[in-house]
């Protein structure tokens, strides 16, 4: 399978201020049709799973332009540039590359 | 609007079967745009892939839990059905049923708000 982790697992931070998480592959996300297949969902208090990010870099629809995703190969980092009150929750990466779907541990973020 | 609601008993016992359906509204399961899955998420763990089914017949199962789940669908009644058999405690969790984008699978685009299910005597 592949592993993905995450870094760090925990992250607090005043809003406002920027935010970055790393996720890591244990094998490259590219597949041989030129695409990276990670992505990044964002799992509020309470609430399923949301997806913010496809394949690397692509915001899905209505998720705020303050989210940013960049990386290849398998090194990948989500970047948040204005922390929000509303961002708080746990950030997990996926990679769909090949079966099983896995995810990282995911990173708790909290606004102080 | 699509919305995803699973359903299902709260309690099972060990050794018995674990039995969900996912019922479909504001869309229609037999779509060749999408695949349906089920994810799992122990309390106040991570997230784990089940298994994904399509709407041909093609299903997709987590090698981990492959031997003891089952996935099936019911287009007549826009639902779509998880099975787990001889579940433990390990198997406890909230299980969330979703949509997956057939262009990008990883696509996890609408989701349930999820049941969670005890295994417990």
């Amino acid at each position: 399978d592949f592993v993905m982790t995450q870094t760090p697992l925990s992250l607090s931070v005043t809003p406002g201020q920027p935010a970055s998480i790393s996720c890591k592959s244990s094998q490259s996300l590219l597949y041989s049709d030129g695409k990276t297949y990670l992505y990044w969902y964002l799992q509020k208090p309470g609430q399923p799973p949301q997806l913010l990010i496809h394949e690397v870099s692509n915001r899905f629809s209505g998720v705020p332009d303050r989210f940013s995703g960049s990386g290849s190969g398998t090194d990948f980092t989500l970047k948040i540039s204005r922390v929000e009150a509303e961002d708080v929750g746990v950030y997990y990466c996926m990679q769909s590359i090949q079966l099983p779907f896995t995810f990282g541990p995911g990173t708790k973020v909290d606004v102080k | 609007q699509l919305q995803l609601q699973e359903s299902g008993p709260g309690l099972v016992k060990p050794s018995e079967t674990l039995s969900l359906t996912c019922t479909v509204s504001g869309g229609s399961i037999s779509s060749s745009s999408y695949y349906w899955g089920w994810i799992r998420q122990p309390p106040g763990k991570g997230l784990e892939w089940i298994g994904t089914i399509y709407y041909s017949g093609n299903i997709y199962y987590n090698p981990s839990l492959k031997s003891r789940v089952t996935i099936s669908m019911d287009t007549s009644k826009n639902q779509f059905s998880l099975k787990l058999s001889s579940v433990t405690a390990a198997d406890t969790a909230v299980y969330y049923c979703a949509r997956q984008d057939v262009r990008a699978w990883g696509n996890f685009d609408y989701w349930g708000q999820g049941t969670l299910v005890t295994v417990s005597s």
